[in-house]
C-alpha cells in the first residue's frame, strides 16, 4: 500500500523561484494537511483541507497556497521562494478531521 | 509560543529498560493527544493516542499517561530495544474548538544495546 505519496523528495530553489509540491492519499481520506519541520520548532501547520473542496489556513500559511484538486490530491505551492523556506515539508492525511494522521516521507526543501 | 513542549531534546536508555518520554501543554482546551515517531528520512508514524477521558492507553510495549492537572503527558516504552532509536513527537489537539494538532519539538532516542 503506497499510503500518501508526496514529490519530489528533495528540491533546490533559487529565492524567487517558483513550485508546486505534490501529494496523494490512497486511503480515501478526507481531511489532507501540509507540515513544515524545523529544526526546535516542531511541525507546523501550513495549510489544511477538512474535506474535499474546502481549505483553511494553519499556523503558517504566508507564502504558500494549495489546491485540494480532488479526494485524492493536495498541492502546496511556493509562488516565489524564499529561504526562509527552507525547511522539510510533509504532506499528511485522515480519515476525517482530527483522526490519527498518516504522513508521506516528506520533501527537503532548499531556498538559496 | 509552543503550546505542547518536549524539553528533552534527547535521551539514552540501555536495551531492556525502560524509556521515559515527557511532554507538557498549555492549552486547558487540548483533549486528544497522541504519540509519533520519526525515523531519519522517513514521515512521522502513528505510535498511540489518548482522550482526556482516560489516564492511561496501553498498546504492548507503549503506554502513555496523562495527568490533565499538571497538563503532562509521558510515554513509556518497556522494554526498550534498539529499533526503538528515533525521534519521537507528542502532539495535541482540542477537538471541539479547533480542527488542527499542535506538535512538540520531538525528542531523540537511543537504546544502546
Amino acid at each position: 500500500n503506497a499510503g500518501v505519496t508526496q514529490t519530489p523528495k528533495f528540491q533546490v530553489l533559487k529565492t524567487g523561484q517558483s513550485m508546486t509540491l505534490q501529494c496523494a492519499q490512497d486511503m480515501n481520506h478526507n481531511s489532507m494537511y501540509w507540515y513544515r519541520q524545523d529544526p526546535g520548532m516542531g511541525l507546523r501547520l501550513i495549510y489544511y483541507s477538512a474535506s474535499e473542496g474546502t481549505t483553511d489556513k494553519g499556523e503558517v500559511p504566508n507564502g504558500y497556497n494549495v489546491s485540494r484538486l480532488n479526494k485524492r490530491e493536495f498541492s502546496l505551492r511556493l509562488e516565489s521562494a524564499a529561504p526562509s523556506q527552507t525547511s522539510v515539508y510533509f504532506c499528511a492525511s485522515s480519515e476525517t478531521r482530527l483522526e490519527k494522521l498518516f504522513f508521506g516521507s516528506g520533501t527537503q526543501l532548499s531556498v538559496l | 509560543d509552543q503550546q505542547v513542549k518536549q524539553n528533552s531534546p534527547s535521551l539514552s536508555v540501555q536495551e531492556g529498560r525502560i524509556s521515559i518520554l515527557n511532554c507538557d501543554y498549555t492549552n486547558s482546551m487540548f483533549d486528544y493527544f497522541l504519540w509519533y515517531k520519526k525515523y531519519p528520512a522517513e514521515g512521522p508514524t502513528f505510535l498511540i493516542s489518548i482522550s482526556s477521558i482516560k489516564d492511561k492507553n496501553e498498546d504492548g510495549r507503549f503506554t502513555v499517561f496523562l495527568n490533565k492537572s499538571a497538563k503532562h503527558l509521558s510515554l513509556h516504552i518497556v522494554p526498550s530495544q534498539p529499533g526503538d532509536s528515533a525521534v519521537y513527537f507528542c502532539a495535541a489537539s482540542p477537538t471541539n474548538t479547533g480542527n488542527q494538532f499542535y506538535f512538540g519539538t520531538g525528542t531523540s532516542l537511543t537504546v544502546i544495546p
